[in-house]
């Protein structure tokens, strides 16, 4: 199966700040490649598929990139409501495998 | 408005069995790939099953292979997982997602609430 492995687990910052969060992917995935954000309680929201696309409804402050072995999440300029789990996951295989999350906090 | 609502879990004992449900509002379930995934109690998500929109292909973790079944009723637009000789292992929240793009390669673009399974004694 693919492994994919985020980094860092835990990430303190502050609103305003320009945070990248990264993915990599055990073998090439190609841009087969997700991100969700998750908040307590609720279920993930998509960010971004296929490496880069922007998911419907979700704000330009949110980018992603990459592609076969190693990926990147930026948030431009964090907000408030940013601040929760986000999950990388890879789809292509149908293992589906997610990362296993990066946790940003408030400094 | 769209809608995925889970509902079916509950408190089940090791070895026992659970039927889950996913009843899908404002759009067709045959329509799409239709996936579950689970949430141990703090910790990260896995996958654990998927049908096709045509019902033809199906396939499961295999943390959960020869124990799961997904199924889907077309005419009631609900997605089902049938779980049996459950284990502490599978205590979670599950999930049901919609797929977006061709099998396998699917990200999930909509996702139910969850609902809770909890296995003990």
């Amino acid at each position: 199966d693919i492994q994919m492995t985020q980094s860092p687990s835990t990430l303190s910052a502050s609103v305003g700040d320009r945070v990248t969060i990264t993915c990599r992917a055990s073998q090439s995935i190609s841009d087969w490649l997700a991100w969700y954000q998750q908040k307590p309680g609720k279920a993930p929201i998509l960010l971004i598929y296929r490496a880069s696309n922007l998911a419907s409804g979700v704000p330009s402050r949110f980018s992603g990139s990459g592609s076969g072995t190693e990926f990147t999440l930026t948030i431009s300029s964090l907000q408030t409501d940013d601040f929760a789990t986000y999950y990388c996951q890879q789809f292509d295989s149908y293992s589906h495998t997610f990362g296993q999350g990066t946790k940003l906090e408030i400094k | 408005q769209m809608q995925l609502v889970e509902y079916g879990g509950g408190v089940v004992q090791p070895g026992g069995s659970l039927s889950l449900s996913c009843a899908a509002s404002a759009f067709t379930l045959s329509s799409y790939g239709m996936h579950w995934v689970r949430q141990a109690p703090g910790k990260g998500l896995e996958w654990v099953a998927f049908i096709e929109y045509d019902g033809r292909t199906k396939d499961c973790a295999d943390s959960v292979k020869g124990r799961f079944i997904i199924s889907r009723d077309s005419s009631r637009n609900i997605l089902y997982l049938q779980m049996n000789s459950l284990t502490t292992e599978d205590t979670a929240v599950y999930f049901c997602a919609r797929g977006r793009g061709p099998p396998p390669h699917q990200f999930f673009d909509f996702w139910g609430q969850g609902t809770l399974v909890t296995v003990s004694s």
